[in-house]
């Protein structure tokens, strides 16, 4: 069964840092590729998806992800982090071919002014 | 269009008690889940449906059943609620995106939060 590993539980930065939040999956097949994002308070909402083409893909609010096939992972990473990122963040996937999707355990981000 | 919505937004039961988790969606999707989600645990997948009369076991199905007999609404049903079930509950749907071998974006409701005692 496929599983996502987020090795990041709780990450605190000050605002204008850079971030990278780390992303593995353990399937070995083709896969597409998420980033969902839950602000305090609201249901999640798509950051930003890979599923072919350019292993680097941009996303809403400056984030951008690399997809790295060798490395069986997709890290998300912003230049800048602004104390409106605050938020919890979840890798996803899904296996080519079925509905499925299956999420991470999240990454706690608090930015502080 | 309303998305997806979940009622109720909170609910709290008594141990032994049954409810039911309503999910409508709006868009015509295909695809509907449930998920919990529980600190340091991520979301995990419950039940999930392929299309009207279609539906299929997650990661945790215990405990809960599930029934797709219209593509608009995929209720959730608690058959004795324990207190492990105290959680967050998500409904999401989702379509393919054209092109895209399957690719399977969600659109997620509010969220129902459920605690029981």
């Amino acid at each position: 069964a496929q599983s996502v590993s987020q090795h990041n539980h709780h990450v605190i930065l000050s605002e204008a840092a850079s971030l990278e939040l780390g992303c593995n999956y353990s399937y070995g097949g083709t896969v597409n590729l998420f980033w969902y994002v839950q602000y305090p308070g609201q249901h999640l909402q798509l950051l930003l998806k890979y599923f072919s083409g350019d292993p680097l893909v941009k996303g809403i609010k400056g984030f951008e992800a690399e997809f790295i096939k060798s490395k069986f992972s997709f890290n998300l990473r912003k230049p800048s982090v602004q104390w409106s990122d605050t938020a919890e963040y979840f890798c996803a996937v899904n296996e080519r071919g079925y509905q499925k999707v299956t999420f991470g355990t999240g990454t706690k981000l608090q930015v502080i002014p | 269009n309303a998305g997806v919505t979940q009622t109720p937004k909170f609910q709290v039961l008594k141990t032994g008690q049954s409810m039911t988790l309503q999910c409508a969606q709006d868009m015509n999707h295909e695809y509907m889940s449930w998920y919990r989600q529980d600190p340091g645990m991520g979301l995990r997948l419950i039940h999930y449906s392929v299309g009207a009369g279609i539906t299929d076991q997650g990661e945790v199905p215990n405990g809960y059943n599930v029934s797709r007999s219209t593509t608009e609404d995929f209720p959730l049903r608690l058959l004795s609620a324990a207190p492990s079930q105290t959680s967050v509950y998500f409904c999401a749907s989702s379509y393919r995106l054209q092109g895209s071998s399957g690719a399977n974006v969600l659109t997620f409701g509010a969220g129902s939060r459920l605690t029981v005692l």
